[in-house]
């Protein structure tokens, strides 16, 4: 089946440590796309990605890091930087970056400092 | 820049209750609108959408109209049910920023 997958669905981090999220499309997508979301409040954008090999920073970069080498895998990176990471992320995709585009969402990955 | 702004929640209602949750936005140019749900523990899913003024997105018998003139896209479902209780993300996206930019959401809690 067509879709996105994001994984792990739970995660755990260590102060300190950095922890990579994965996320996949095989919908021939263009455009990627990571929000956070925290517990009660909506989603904030942290960075978005147009096309393979280009992306661009969203409202709460800092912190973390991404890259798009191939066009199905948008992996995003929680570096030691960000001081308040346990959240619910979510990965998200659209045909193109085209407002009006429907952007269809993964299942979402839970991490949490230990 | 670009912002939505959601009635508060929770939402209470009984079944089959009229259900309306306002929305309003700030954007520049012509955005498209759209409504997501978000069950417990998941992502979003896409509820309905409209790309230019005066469109109607339906879906499951939710509905929203774009209007450019009061710059809202209020949700509206003529009886709800207990299985739509959830929360609602009104969302837009211009040309100015190609990523949804989110309200904070609203929580419907629907009571048998």
């Amino acid at each position: 089946d067509g879709g996105i997958t994001q994984s792990p669905k739970y995660l755990f981090r260590k102060e300190g440590q950095n922890v990579t999220l994965s996320c996949e499309q095989n919908l021939n997508h263009d455009a990627m796309y990571w929000y956070r979301q925290d517990p009660g409040q909506g989603l904030r954008l942290i960075y978005y990605s147009q096309i393979v090999n280009d992306f661009q920073k969203g409202d709460i970069a800092e912190g973390y890091s991404v890259s798009r080498e191939k066009k199905e895998s948008f992996p995003l990176t929680v570096t030691s930087a960000q001081k308040n990471p346990t959240a619910f992320y979510l990965c998200a995709s659209s045909a193109t970056g085209t407002p009006g585009n429907t952007i269809y969402f993964g299942e979402g990955s839970w991490l949490t400092v230990v | 820049g670009d912002s939505v702004t959601q009635m508060e929640g929770p939402v209470t209602l009984s079944e089959e209750a009229f259900l309306t949750i306002n929305c309003t936005y700030t954007a520049t140019g012509y955005p498209s609108l759209f409504w997501y749900v978000q069950y417990p523990g998941e992502g979003l899913q896409l509820l309905l959408k409209a790309t230019k003024a005066d469109d109607k997105g339906s879906n499951k018998g939710f509905e929203a109209t774009y209007r450019k003139e009061t710059t809202s896209f209020h949700l509206e479902k003529g009886s709800v049910q207990v299985s739509d209780s959830a929360v609602y993300f009104c969302a837009l996206s211009s040309t100015g920023r190609r990523a949804l930019t989110f309200g904070s959401g609203t929580r419907l809690q629907v009571q048998p």
